[in-house]
């Protein structure tokens, strides 16, 4: 069983460029959902997509966009990059949705900078 | 709104010593608390969760406890090793259609030897 793994693990911007994140989700999750850790804080949700729909959004500006594809992959986009988008970006797969969902696996992360 | 505070941000102890961290949510509707230990550069993990129709459980030398009238969970790792050193978070899953887990600001936890 393969875990999650997102690409690239580190990357450098500089404001106003635009960005892509990607993230494989584990075998047999179809749940996939995104988090934000800036430093020294706790994980944010930015959303979640189930079976290739956006199945809920936090409190994150629509330059801030995803997809998931049919093999239940995922990207992360971000247009318009500001200096506090600089975080490690968390992707995190799970079966299922909502209360019921299963366990959260989360990757190893991708670690953005914004100059 | 939905919101997880996590009590204390820093917590340092000796080895073998006992240690606590504690978190209360704010939406009544959440029914599943794990909790992550994330090393310098690395990915949370987790664990140990508890869902809500459980009031404590335990996996070695760590146990959880959940109060939902109090809306107050807890982790306790007995006889610390320099090995628990991280940060630890906690987190509550909402009782919205994503299930989304909403996290405490985090503990920083150092083990003396």
């Amino acid at each position: 069983e393969t875990g999650v793994t997102q690409s690239p693990t580190h990357l450098i911007k500089t404001r106003g460029q635009q960005v892509t994140l990607r993230c494989s989700s584990q075998s047999g999750h179809n749940t996939v959902s995104w988090y934000q850790q800036a430093l020294g804080q706790g994980p944010q949700f930015i959303f979640q997509y189930y079976r290739e729909e956006e199945n809920g959004r936090g409190n994150f500006p629509p330059r801030f966009s995803g997809l998931q594809f049919p093999n239940y992959s995922s990207e992360l986009n971000v247009n318009a990059l500001e200096l506090d988008d600089s975080a490690l970006y968390l992707c995190a797969s799970s079966r299922g949705q909502g209360r019921s969902a299963g366990e959260l696996f989360f990757g190893e992360g991708s670690r953005l900078t914004v100059l | 709104g939905e919101n997880v505070e996590q009590h204390p941000s820093t917590l340092s102890v000796q080895e073998g010593d006992s240690a606590v961290i504690k978190c209360t949510y704010s939406d009544s509707a959440s029914n599943y608390f794990p909790w992550y230990k994330q090393e310098l550069g690395k990915r949370p993990q987790l664990i140990i969760d508890i869902r809500s129709n459980v009031g404590e459980k335990k996996d070695q030398r760590i146990a959880v406890t959940l109060n939902k009238t109090a809306k107050h969970f807890s982790l306790h790792i007995t006889e610390t090793q320099p090995e628990d050193s991280a940060v630890y978070f906690c987190a509550a899953r909402t009782g919205s259609n994503t299930g989304k887990l909403i996290f405490g600001q985090g503990t920083t936890l150092q083990v003396k030897p």
